[in-house]
Order: structure tokens, then C-alpha cells, then sequence
């Protein structure tokens, strides 16, 4: 059974830093696309980065550019969001998802709740 | 503004059908495949359509998907109280190298 379990969500200051994970099993992590996708309470999805099966290519949303970064280990069958300088923009609620490829998220995660506040 | 453009909401009676509508332009919808998303309240998004027109195994045939141009759709027929949720298209924008979803779209049944 394919299966994503986010952790390391929590309550961090405005500027503070978090480092999400999330682990895989029930597949083979080296042959698939990663995302993380982000819902701010009450509102819709939004798409926050992807990495290739080997980590040579990643991408992101505007927003997160320079601020967060996302990294795999496939041996460890585990995918990260490494977030710094966070604002009250990026509470949400974040979820790993199995790319299928062609842009499309095949499984997801149940996701991990970040809220930044004071 | 969202790069993709949904209605907010869609309603219909029970064992009627709806359509979703998702606009883009040519650097999304009108060069990448555009999926469909279903999202229960308080749930994970459950993938409901991939490159524009398939269904995963489980998916029942009573959702269908369709793209022409820069703009896609969803159709759900037989509309069942199960069905209320809130609906998203998504695709890769090329110009951007992102992924964008659409706003969403809540369906109600009357």
C-alpha cells in the first residue's frame, strides 16, 4: 500500500525556521517526482515546490523562492521542506504528494499543520 | 488571480449533472495535461483525472474530464450527496515552471 506521512509541523515565531518530512513506503522513492502542496485555512491548494527522482531538478512557487528548499533522500525513502524566514502567509496546512507524472499528484500525504505566529 | 480560472460554486439536484469549467492560457491548459482533484471536507485532495481525460482505476465513470484549447472541464453525472466537495483543476505553466491549481470549486446537491 502506498503510503505519505508528513511530520514536523508545529507553532513557530514570524522569522523562525521548520523542517518538514515527509516518509514514503509502499514504493520506491528514486522513481518518482516529489510535491509539496500548501492549503491555508479555509482556503484552496496551493502548489509550493517539486523535486526529480534524483534531485538534480526543483522547482517553486514565487512566493517560497529563496525562502525554502526541498530535498530527498531516497535511501531513507524520505522527502523534506526545509522553511525559513517564515511569515503568517505560510500557515497552512502542508501535504507530500506522489507525482504521477505529467503533472498530475497521484497519492498524497494526510499533511502536517505549520502556523506561524506570534 | 489565480493562473486558472473555476466558477466558486455549482449545484444540481440528485442523479443530475454538473460541469466544471478551468480556463488557462496557452503557456498552461493549452500545452500540458490539466488533472482534477476532489477534495472532501477535512481530507486529503483525491486525484479524480489525469492528463485531461483519464481515471485512475478507482475513479468511477461518472466523472469524466475534457480539455479543448486553453480551457478543460469536468463533468460529474449522476450526482450523488457523496459528491459535495470541493473540486480543483491543476496543470504545469510552462513561462512559469510551476504548478498551478485553480481556485476550486465547491459543488452543493440540492
Amino acid at each position: 500500500e502506498v503510503q505519505l506521512v508528513e511530520s514536523g509541523g508545529g507553532l513557530v515565531q514570524p522569522g523562525g525556521s521548520l523542517r518538514l518530512s515527509c516518509a514514503v513506503s509502499g514504493f520506491s522513492l528514486s522513481m518518482y517526482w516529489i510535491s509539496w502542496v500548501r492549503q491555508a485555512p479555509g482556503k484552496g491548494l496551493e502548489w509550493v515546490a517539486n523535486i526529480k527522482q534524483d534531485g538534480s531538478e526543483k522547482y517553486y512557487v514565487d512566493s517560497v523562492k529563496g525562502r525554502f528548499t526541498i530535498s530527498r533522500d531516497n535511501a531513507k525513502n524520505s522527502l523534506y521542506l526545509e522553511m525559513n524566514s517564515l511569515r503568517a502567509e505560510d500557515t497552512a496546512v502542508y501535504f507530500c504528494a506522489r507525482d504521477r507524472g505529467a503533472g498530475s499528484h497521484e497519492y498524497w500525504g494526510q499533511g502536517t499543520l505549520v502556523t506561524v505566529s506570534s | 488571480q489565480s493562473v486558472l480560472t473555476q466558477p466558486p460554486s455549482v449545484s444540481a439536484a440528485p442523479g443530475q449533472k454538473v460541469t466544471i469549467s478551468c480556463s488557462g492560457s496557452s503557456s498552461n491548459i493549452g500545452n500540458n495535461y490539466v488533472s482534477w482533484y476532489q477534495q472532501l471536507p477535512g481530507t486529503a485532495p483525491k486525484l479524480l483525472i489525469y492528463e485531461s481525460n483519464k481515471r485512475p482505476s478507482e475513479i468511477p465513470d461518472r466523472f469524466s474530464g475534457s480539455k479543448s484549447g486553453t480551457s478543460a472541464t469536468l463533468g460529474i453525472t449522476g450526482l450523488q450527496t457523496g459528491d459535495e466537495a470541493d473540486y480543483y483543476c491543476g496543470t504545469w505553466d510552462t513561462s512559469l515552471s510551476a504548478y498551478f491549481f485553480g481556485a476550486g470549486t465547491k459543488v452543493t446537491v440540492l
